[in-house]
């Protein structure tokens, strides 16, 4: 089955700095890589999602970007705010997400003052 | 329009209890999904329904059984509850195919077997 490793586990960035979290996955047949926000004691939301046809694609402060070849997708979040602050999970689906989401095991980004 | 909804929020049980964990959705979607997330270990898929009338297991499902009784609600039974199921649970749905592919979550149960 899939695989998605994800790093860093904690990331603390000055506010107005960008933060950038990578994810590798294991089954080339993975089409759909979405990424959710997760603030403490709430449910994961969507913040941005990337299909295999697509190499980037953005969001305001949001980016994501897709290297199929070597099977790696990362986050970027430019001009980070207090309000980023949050843990960050990336997945992995090969049936377009519907049977069901592989995910990361999670990037605590911190926003320090 | 409530979206995902999960009934209890929290549960205690006792080891060898059993209990069903309720999920509906208004949204009109196809697919449903049970996911537990456990601290450093992200969300794992329990089982899953692509469609009305369908389940599949998914990562980790020993241990559970799920039931998808009509378009909106799917459930999820613990037959004799174990310590290692304590967890928050996640039920989510989404309509699939053509680029809908957007899973929307639930708030979420916090379960504890003592």
């Amino acid at each position: 089955g899939e695989n998605v490793e994800q790093h860093p586990s904690t990331l603390s960035v000055q506010e107005g700095d960008s933060a950038v979290i990578k994810c590798t996955y294991s089954d080339s047949a993975s089409n759909y890589f979405p990424w959710y926000k997760q603030e403490l004691g709430k449910r994961p939301q969507l913040i941005i999602d990337i299909r295999s046809n697509v190499g980037e694609k953005k969001d305001q402060r949001i980016a994501v970007t897709l290297n199929k070849t070597a099977k790696h997708f990362s986050l970027h979040i430019t001009e980070t705010q207090p309000e980023d602050s949050a843990v960050y999970f990336c997945a992995a689906s090969s049936g377009g997400g519907a049977d069901g989401l592989t995910f990361g095991k999670g990037t605590h980004l911190i926003i320090q003052p | 329009n409530a979206g995902v909804t999960q009934t209890p929020k929290f549960q205690v049980l006792k080891t060898g209890q059993s209990m069903t964990l309720q999920c509906a959705q208004d949204m009109n979607h196809n697919s449903m999904y049970w996911y537990r997330q456990d601290p450093g270990m992200g969300l794992r898929l329990i089982y899953y329904s692509a469609s009305e009338g369908t389940t599949d297991k998914g990562e980790v499902p020993n241990g559970y059984n799920v039931s998808r009784l009509n378009k909106r609600e799917f459930s999820l039974r613990l037959e004799s509850a174990a310590p290692s199921q304590t967890s928050v649970y996640f039920c989510a749905s989404s309509v699939t195919g053509e680029g809908r592919d957007t899973q929307y979550f639930g708030p979420g149960t916090r379960l504890t077997v003592l």
